[in-house]
């Protein structure tokens, strides 16, 4: 168990709706990362926040909204859903965001847009 | 664009004989790497990491190898054990101190044969 509680493990929705996926990143952890695994494009990173803020930007499209709350759990909003959007969606957490740290990943959210 | 690289989709190996995993990368601006596995139904967990200026790190019965020279990265596991089967990912820091933005590899799938 990594500590990162992803929120929830499986979601089926149709072409056009909107969901929000939670984590839960490690006790103490300020980083949040929202990653997307998908068969034909693996591990793209989406978006990162540090402390409330966002820090960097991925491959995440403007569809696709996250946000880091002041108890530092995160959210990602998935909007106009596409069947293209059907993937893993993995958040990781690390105590400061910095290249010295180790990142842990939750078990991941699989969503399925049919 | 620039992307991180498996050489091998797919490896068997006996158990108790030694795996070699090979990754190419191709930013020469990379200075940060790290080898992640993911069980299935799992997330990505940290195995180890290497820093550019090192060729070598250790870990327990991994150890990672870096030559920057042609831009290969590799993961050797000693003794492989049945549970040591998962997907293999090497990941690269683009984004320099602060983030933890990681660039991801197509992953190799190693495969212990009991």
């Amino acid at each position: 168990d990594s500590g990162v509680t992803q929120t929830p493990k499986h979601l089926i929705t149709a072409t056009g709706q909107r969901v929000t996926l939670r984590c839960s990143p490690r006790s103490g952890d300020l980083s949040v990362y929202w990653y997307q695994q998908s068969l034909d494009q693996g591990l793209q990173f989406l978006i990162q926040y540090y402390n409330g803020e966002e820090r960097a930007k991925g491959n995440i499209l403007e569809r696709f909204s996250a946000q880091q709350f002041p108890d530092l759990h995160s959210e990602l909003n998935l909007s106009s859903l596409e069947l293209g959007d059907s993937a893993l969606y993995f958040c990781a957490s690390s105590p400061d965001g910095g290249m010295n740290t180790e990142a842990f990943f939750g078990q991941g959210t699989r969503l399925t847009v049919v | 664009g620039e992307s991180v690289g498996l050489h091998l989709p797919t490896l068997s190996v006996q158990e108790g004989d030694n795996s070699i995993i090979n990754c190419a990368y191709s930013n020469s601006a990379s200075d940060y790497f790290i080898w992640y596995k993911q069980e299935s139904g799992k997330g990505p967990q940290f195995i180890i990491d290497i820093r550019s200026n090192m060729d070598k790190r250790q870990g327990q019965r991994v150890t990672v190898l870096l030559n920057k020279t042609v831009k290969h990265l590799s993961l050797q596991i000693a003794a492989t054990q049945p549970g040591d089967s998962a997907v293999y990912f090497c990941a690269e820091n683009t984004s320099g101190a602060g983030s933890y933005q990681l660039t991801f590899g197509k992953g190799t799938k190693l495969s212990v044969i009991p």
